[in-house]
């Protein structure tokens, strides 16, 4: 069966410090990997997306950025957080063919990050 | 675009109440899927319940339900004899378009339900 990782759980970083959230899947292969966040007001934001290894799709600018550097293996990073990073992060895949559209997501159970 | 609606922020209710949290999409697609997904307090998303634009059937799972109607671009979740386990913050979610192999997916706003013993 499939399954989802993602750490760490919890993150207490100072403003101006680097993160990176690691997520790898397992049990599947050349799977859409998504990272979305859910800030205070409870709605999820896509944040990025990936068809493919290399392959990164931007839904909004900002501080962040993702990287694919495997097939099952999807890393969130910043050089510099900002307060406005705080949030709860979740990592997701989904199987991808002709038809993923029809595909539901399959969560990790996120990283509380938490900028001081 | 794609967009989906949940109207109720927060719904109180007592145990074994039965309660609807409601949905409402917009979307220029005919074919297209719509997903419920639980937040439990403890964060993960926990996928309920996928449903295709040409099935109206309503479907009952357990204590769960889901009334699917096009006519009104709603997909509505009713939870019967609600219990304590069941306070969760429940999303609605709409699909990327027919054709997209990208399984995007684009998300309510949730409804964060508390069920009071």
């Amino acid at each position: 069966s499939q399954t989802i990782h993602q750490w760490p759980a919890t993150l207490v970083q100072p403003v101006g410090s680097p993160l990176s959230l690691e997520c790898t899947v397992e049990g599947t292969s050349n799977p859409n990997l998504y990272w979305y966040r859910q800030a205070a007001g409870r709605g999820l934001q896509l944040l990025f997306y990936s068809v493919g290894i290399g392959q990164i799709s931007s839904e909004v600018p900002q501080n962040l950025s993702a990287s694919r550097p495997q097939d099952r293996q999807f890393i969130l990073s910043s050089k510099k957080l900002l307060l406005s990073d705080s949030g709860f992060y979740l990592c997701a895949w989904s199987v991808r063919f002709l038809k993923s559209y029809n595909s539901p997501l399959h969560f990790g159970n996120g990283t509380r990050l938490t900028v001081t | 675009a794609q967009k989906v609606t949940q109207a109720q922020t927060e719904i109180s209710v007592v145990e074994k109440e039965d309660v609807t949290l409601d949905c409402v999409y917009e979307t220029r697609d005919t074919t297209y899927y719509l997903f419920w997904y639980k937040q439990p307090p403890s964060g993960e998303l926990v996928f309920l319940i996928r449903r295709n634009s040409f099935d109206e059937q309503n479907e009952i799972s357990g204590r769960y339900s889901w009334n699917f109607q096009k006519s009104t671009s709603s997909f509505n979740f009713t939870i019967t004899a609600s219990q304590v386990v069941d306070s969760a913050v429940y999303f609605c979610a709409l699909s990327d378009g027919r054709g997209s192999t990208l399984g995007r997916l684009y998300f309510g706003r949730g409804t964060q339900l508390t069920v009071w013993p």
